[in-house]
């Protein structure tokens, strides 16, 4: 299995403009978590998707922020309009079930200038 | 609520020698615990978990784990430390079978030649 994977590895982009975030997890894992990781925060879960159904969005940051999971092998996470402080790492992590442990992409390091 | 709580920044060991990474976690009902390590650049990898069962359990890279009740505690160990195992490790715990993963804020671990 190639494991979990996410494009593009790196983005630079302006602020203001939009920015879109790819996974694919394992296949047959049904559950799909995103996540931040900055060296002030550490790592945030963002959202959890279960069965393609979004379980929980409480730690999307804000408005600008929305995540879709169309099928069981694809989601984005998309920030419009960027800015300055989304600059991070994010993480796309799956798993077989809710209670088993996750297995994590390569990450997209996303700079905002 | 969860938490975790890793109370070493960094640990600084030399190859050969034993390496102990601390962590300690609070959590309402039952500890479901994980050890991850992430290398420069990559995404976090699976090391071991507790779920239940013996206290001491063995995982990926010769890595074994102790789980401590009474102290509330899962602290990561290795006999002998490898230069190939500087890394950044994080304690992960989360309640039962519950989707939501608390990650502590992470160890630098260097093992010097």
């Amino acid at each position: 299995d190639a494991g979990v994977i996410q494009s593009p590895r790196h983005e630079v982009t302006e602020m203001g403009q939009e920015v879109t975030l790819r996974c694919k997890p394992i296949s047959g894992h049904n559950s799909l978590f995103w996540y931040r990781q900055t060296m002030m925060r550490g790592l945030e879960l963002l959202i959890y998707f279960n069965n393609n159904v979004p379980i929980d969005d409480s730690g999307m940051p804000e408005d600008r922020f929305s995540a879709k999971m169309p099928n069981a092998s694809f989601s984005t996470l998309k920030i419009q309009p960027s800015e300055p402080r989304d600059s991070a790492v994010y993480f796309c992590a799956s798993s077989p079930s809710p209670a088993h442990e996750q297995f994590f992409g390569p990450g997209t390091r996303l700079t905002v200038l | 609520a969860q938490s975790v709580a890793q109370p070493e920044d960094q640990v600084n060991v030399a190859e050969g020698n034993p390496l102990t990474v601390k962590c300690t976690y609070s959590v309402s009902g039952n500890p479901y615990l994980f050890w991850y390590v992430q290398y420069p650049n990559r995404g976090l990898q699976f090391l071991l978990k507790y779920i239940t069962g013996d206290n001491l359990v063995k995982g990926s890279y010769g890595f074994e784990a102790e789980f401590n009740k009474s102290q509330t505690s899962f602290h990561l160990k290795k006999p002998s430390a490898l230069v190939s195992d500087s890394a950044l490790y994080f304690c992960a715990v989360r309640d039962g079978g519950d989707y939501k993963l608390s990650f502590g804020a992470g160890t630098t671990v260097t093992v010097r030649a």
